[in-house]
């Protein structure tokens, strides 16, 4: 069966220092793989999206980046963190689009 | 208009209550819809798939209105542990990604 990691579950950062979560998936092959960030008390926000290795699509200007190293591992960073980037942060894979399949997410606090 | 809109709530209800959201999308080319349930500081989660005119799955159904271009979320005997956000979702092929609607939060009283 298909699982996906996301880790970590919490975060708490200053700002102006780097970032880099991590998500996997095991169990399936080609994936397409997501970033959403939803922010407290409101909805999902597509941030990247990857139908392939190194193929990455971004939704909104941000100072956030996304990799796809190999085809199961997607990646979030950034630079320099802004207090802006506070959120939960969560990864989620699909076969087509259909329905998504999300991980655990990450809570990140900027200080 | 949203690509996705959804009532926020809250729905307050007692329990053994009928309640209903609705969700409208924009883009009249979707051919499915889900729901997604979300616990508070959890992952969303799939409730049910809608790909035709309707699905019910025991006291929860999801009814298709594609003239009107929404979609509904029908819970029957609400129980306590029905408390949670609703998200609509509409995929996005051109995007190949999912819409999330921003939910609508219930809260089902004793």
């Amino acid at each position: 069966s298909q699982t996906i990691h996301q880790w970590p579950a919490t975060l708490v950062q200053p700002v102006g220092s780097p970032l880099s979560l991590e998500c996997t998936v095991e169990g399936t092959s080609n994936p397409n793989l997501y970033w959403y960030r939803q922010a407290a008390g409101r909805g999902l926000q597509l941030l990247f999206y990857s139908v392939g290795i190194g193929q990455i699509s971004s939704e909104v200007p941000q100072n956030l980046s996304a990799s796809r190293p190999q085809d199961r591992q997607f990646i979030l960073s950034s630079k320099k963190l802004l207090l802006s980037d506070s959120g939960f942060y969560l990864c989620a894979w699909s076969a087509s689009v259909t329905e998504a399949f999300f991980g655990q997410g990450t809570r990140l606090t900027v200080v | 208009r949203k690509e996705v809109e959804q009532d926020p709530g809250p729905f307050n209800v007692p329990e053994g209550a009928t309640v209903a959201f609705n969700c409208t999308y924009s883009n009249s080319a979707s051919q499915s819809f889900f729901w997604y349930r979300q616990d508070c500081r959890k992952e969303p989660k799939l409730l049910m798939s809608v790909y035709s005119s309707g699905n019910e799955d025991g006291r929860f159904t999801a009814q298709l209105n594609r003239a009107s271009q929404y979609i509904s979320l029908l819970i029957r005997d609400s129980k306590l542990s029905d408390s949670a956000t609703y998200l609509c979702v509409v995929p996005d092929t051109g995007r190949r990604a999912l819409t999330f609607g921003s939910g609508t939060r219930l809260q089902v009283q004793p």
